[in-house]
């Protein structure tokens, strides 16, 4: 059962572009909505991470915009860059709990 | 900063041998975690670790997987009879408190041979 679905598989932006990459889940249950930068050969390192309680979150050039009716929540990188190219994996948790649900990953490729 | 690390970087073992899987977590960390990722696939969820027992755990994790704190910083992983379908990356995980972000290590390449 695939707790957070994660599209698009993979992803190609010229420099300077918009990079998009959504979720969704189905367990009203979760409220912590991180998201996982993974360089090859290297572990998984947080990025940024949203609750339930905000609408969007900015940290620099990576904004979460999240929605919780729809379930669903999208990480957007602004003026992408070759050096963010990586596999953005998003996950859910809930509070009190110990497992995180990884969705399937997208690979992104930024393109000079 | 400090950082969760795992050794060895890259384990080759044969079929049927048994294998440890070595992780130090952050210090003042509470929560431990082992998850797999198969070559090109997403991260699974393998066991999380709590209070010096096993807190929740994946239908991956059977009776051949099993975990351990021997002493205040390590937290191993032993599989105990290897089979080809183990070779994946290995990461260890570990967090400070409820819905804190966690932080992995490097992850260990297990080769079955």
């Amino acid at each position: 059962q695939q707790q957070v679905k994660q599209s698009p598989q993979s992803l190609i932006v010229q420099k300077g572009g918009i990079s998009i990459i959504n979720c969704a889940y189905e367990n009203t249950a979760f409220d912590y909505f991180p998201w996982y930068q993974q360089f090859p050969g290297k572990g998984p390192a947080l990025l940024i991470a949203i609750r339930p309680d905000v609408s969007e979150k900015k940290e620099g050039r990576f904004t979460i915009s999240f929605n919780k009716s729809a379930k669903q929540f999208s990480l957007h990188i602004m003026d992408s860059q070759p050096g963010d190219s990586a596999t953005y994996f998003c996950a859910a948790s809930k509070m009190g709990g110990n497992q995180f649900y990884f969705g399937t990953g997208t690979s992104l490729t930024v393109i000079p | 900063e400090p950082e969760v690390t795992q050794t060895p970087s890259h384990q080759v073992t044969q079929m049927g041998q048994e294998v440890i899987l070595r992780c130090v977590p952050i210090s003042n960390h509470l929560y431990f975690y082992w998850y797999r990722q198969i070559l090109g696939q997403k991260v699974e969820f393998l066991v999380s670790f709590y209070n010096n027992e096993i807190s929740e755990k994946s239908e991956i994790f059977d009776d051949q997987f099993s975990v351990e704190r021997p002493d205040g910083s390590n937290f191993t992983l032993k599989i105990r009879s290897t089979k080809l379908e183990d070779s994946a990356m290995y990461f260890c995980a570990s967090v400070r408190g409820d819905n804190q972000p966690q932080h992995f290590g490097d992850g260990t390449r297990l080769s079955i041979l």
